[in-house]
């Protein structure tokens, strides 16, 4: 149980154009779901949490209008980055939660980009 | 704030020897801490998490690490490392509330020599 798939594994696209990501629970409700950003070799980053039927809360200096993130579902939330360019060239992995009496996590499998 | 530290971005180990991973962490609540494993280009599997309930937690994949609040440390260990041990690990701190972010480490990459 609680299996969090991404779409697409990964991606290249040519600069200025706009690449869409999917997480979805499969086989469960999520009330959250996070965005994160990795660099090689480097840790995770938060973007942003998003709560479905709500606007995402972002983390400091991540730009709102660059990154779109939309969690229409319970199992759904998508990541849009806007007018890529290279240095947004990155792997990005999502999560998803639900009220437990613990936060836990469950992490897709991830998405690597690579604008040119 | 909450925050975790982990020491060595790379250790090396051989086949069969003790694997020890150190963190630490800092939190103003009582944590909820978390180790993750990730292996290239995949995302992060969990190996155990600490949610106040016993010190001692066994993990999958013969993993344990134990909660010792007076040294604020929450460190991995595994008797025997194996070949297939070889990945990033990365420790975690959260405080445990409803949709509560979760403070990633800076990683530590084991490998395991023949």
């Amino acid at each position: 149980g609680a299996v969090v798939s991404q779409h697409p594994s990964w991606v290249i696209c040519k600069s200025g154009t706009s690449v869409k990501i999917e997480c979805r629970s499969l086989d469960f409700q999520a009330t959250t779901m996070f965005w994160y950003r990795q660099f090689p070799k480097q840790s995770l980053m938060l973007m942003a949490t998003s709560n479905e039927g709500s606007k995402a809360t972002y983390e400091q200096g991540v730009e709102k209008d660059k990154f779109l993130i939309n969690h229409a579902s319970l199992t759904l939330s998508t990541l849009t980055v806007t007018s890529a360019h290279p240095e947004d060239s990155s792997f990005y992995i999502c999560s998803a939660s639900w009220q437990r009496p613990y936060n836990e996590q469950f992490f897709g499998p991830g998405t690597r980009l690579t604008v040119l | 704030a909450q925050s975790v530290t982990q020491l060595g971005s790379h250790v090396s180990v051989s086949e069969g020897a003790l694997v020890l991973l150190r963190c630490n962490y800092s939190s103003s609540v009582p944590p909820y801490l978390f180790w993750y494993v990730q292996y290239p280009n995949q995302g992060l599997q969990l190996l155990l998490k600490y949610t106040s309930a016993a010190t001692l937690v066994k993990g999958i994949n013969g993993f344990e690490a134990e909660f010792k609040k007076s040294e604020t440390s929450f460190h991995l260990t595994k008797p025997s490392a194996h070949m297939s041990d070889a990945a990033e690990y990365f420790c975690a701190v959260s405080d445990g509330s409803s949709a509560s972010k979760i403070i990633f480490g800076s990683g530590t990459r084991l490998s395991i020599r023949p």
